[in-house]
């Protein structure tokens, strides 16, 4: 029963260099999110996914691209990575019908040097 | 815009009480609870819906008031466990439509 799993757990990215961030469900939940965590700033999502094949921008979407080519995972991407996206990031599922609210991975540290 | 959370840190005795608060500027259809401990992800602990529902978790309690577009977190005789920080997210529309989260409220429970 291992939920909503992450990798890497930490990275270390050269400015202008780009990665995958994985999110996989096992929960068979409809709605996958990612959100960067930075101090003071609680939670912000940069990308969300209603479904397989399907994607929408969040709060803070410039510099990330994301994909749903399975229904069980969501890939968050950097093309070109700045200081800025130094952060923790955080994947979550939810069911769209659940009262169980989000089940968030154990989160992505990424540093940008 | 994110819901606002106060306060944003309280220090309190083990068994003493606790309330956090969130406000919104729009109208919400729900608000989530969460509890992140240092280094970890945070952890759902429960959500109301618009009707201004109050539910409740062990000794943890928590109630929506939709004409204040206001939630409240109760915690009440506190343990160490409960440390961490609090998190609320308020979503538009729907049981698992995307949040929108506060800034967080830190709680730290001293013996």
């Amino acid at each position: 029963n291992a939920g909503v799993t992450q990798t890497p757990k930490f990275r270390v990215l050269k400015t202008g260099q780009s990665m995958t961030l994985l999110c996989a469900q096992d929960m068979n939940h409809e709605y996958m999110y990612w959100y960067r965590q930075d101090p003071g700033m609680g939670l912000r999502l940069i990308h969300y996914s209603v479904g397989e094949g399907t994607t929408a921008k969040g709060e803070v979407p410039d510099g990330y691209n994301v994909s749903r080519l399975k229904k069980q995972n969501f890939l968050l991407g950097l093309e070109s990575a700045a200081p800025s996206q130094t952060s923790v990031y955080f994947c979550a599922s939810s069911s769209y019908s659940s009262g169980d609210g989000y089940t968030f991975g154990s989160g992505t540290r990424l540093t940008v040097v | 815009q994110q819901p606002v959370q106060s306060p944003q840190a309280v220090i309190l005795r083990e068994g003493e009480d606790a309330v956090i608060n969130c406000s919104s500027s729009k109208a919400l259809y729900s608000v989530h609870w969460y509890r992140q401990k240092h280094g970890e992800a945070p952890v759902f602990l429960m959500i109301l819906l618009k009707g201004g529902e109050q539910k409740g978790h062990e000794k943890i309690s928590a109630s929506f008031n939709e004409k204040k577009q206001q939630s409240s977190l109760y915690l009440t005789a506190s343990q160490l466990s409960y440390s961490g920080t609090y998190f609320c997210g308020t979503g538009l529309t729907g049981t698992a439509s995307k949040l929108t989260f506060g800034t967080g409220t830190r709680l730290q429970v001293t013996l």
